[in-house]
């Protein structure tokens, strides 16, 4: 099975700073990579497909990039609202899907 | 808008059959690109892939839980349903029924319910 680590598991950043997260997948897995956001409370919602495509709607400031392995999300300045849990998401033909473990963003 | 909306029991005991259905309103669970599943998350903890069913009935399932869950839909109903069978206290969730749409081969969960907390306590 392909595992997702997603790192770090959280993060502390002062509004208008960038900020990154990464998704590694133990092995090649092309482009079949998701971002999602989850507010507190909240079910997820899409942010990015496809390593680097943005969901219609989603801020400009949210990017993703990478294939094969190693995958980057960005935000390029985080704002108050950004203030979430971050999850990347594999995914191969049908079955299955599978989460990273979660980046926490908060604002310092 | 598509909304999917999880319903069923909040509270179920331990050995007994988690059963939740997901409505669908604001469009057709037939049409063709979308597949239909359950996504959980455990209280503090990450997310975690059940299974999906197409409307055809296809159903492909988490490996790890395969041996005790069935997915169904209704198209006469518009919904979909999930049934985990012989919970314990490791089944406590929050329970998302979720949109997969598949685009020439490209995969995204677009829409989600709002979900549903299931504790399994006696």
């Amino acid at each position: 099975d392909i595992q997702m680590t997603q790192s770090p598991s959280s993060l502390s950043a002062s509004v208008g700073d960038r900020v990154t997260i990464t998704c590694q997948a133990s092995q090649d897995i092309s482009n079949f990579l998701n971002w999602y956001q989850q507010k507190p409370g909240k079910a997820p919602k899409l942010l990015i497909y496809d390593a680097s495509n943005l969901e219609t709607g989603v801020p400009s400031r949210f990017s993703g990039s990478g294939s094969g392995t190693d995958f980057t999300f960005t935000i390029s300045s985080l704002q108050p609202e950004d203030i979430a849990t971050y999850y990347c998401q594999h995914y191969d033909n049908l079955p299955p899907m599978t989460f990273g473990g979660g980046t926490k963003v908060e604002i310092k | 808008q598509l909304q999917l909306q999880e319903s069923g029991p909040g509270l179920v005991k331990p050995s007994e059959t988690l059963s939740l259905t997901c409505t669908v309103s604001g469009g057709s669970i037939s049409s063709s690109s979308y597949y239909w599943g359950w996504i959980r998350q455990p209280p503090g903890k990450g997310l975690e892939w059940i299974g999906s069913i197409y409307y055809s009935g296809s159903t492909y399932y988490s490996p790890s839980l395969q041996s005790r869950v069935t997915i169904s839909v209704d198209t006469s109903k518009n919904h979909f349903s999930l049934k985990l069978s012989s919970v314990t206290a490791a089944d406590t969730a929050v329970y998302y029924c979720a949109r997969r749409r598949v685009v020439r081969g490209v995969q995204r969960v677009d829409f989600w319910g709002q979900g549903t907390l299931v504790t399994v306590s006696s």
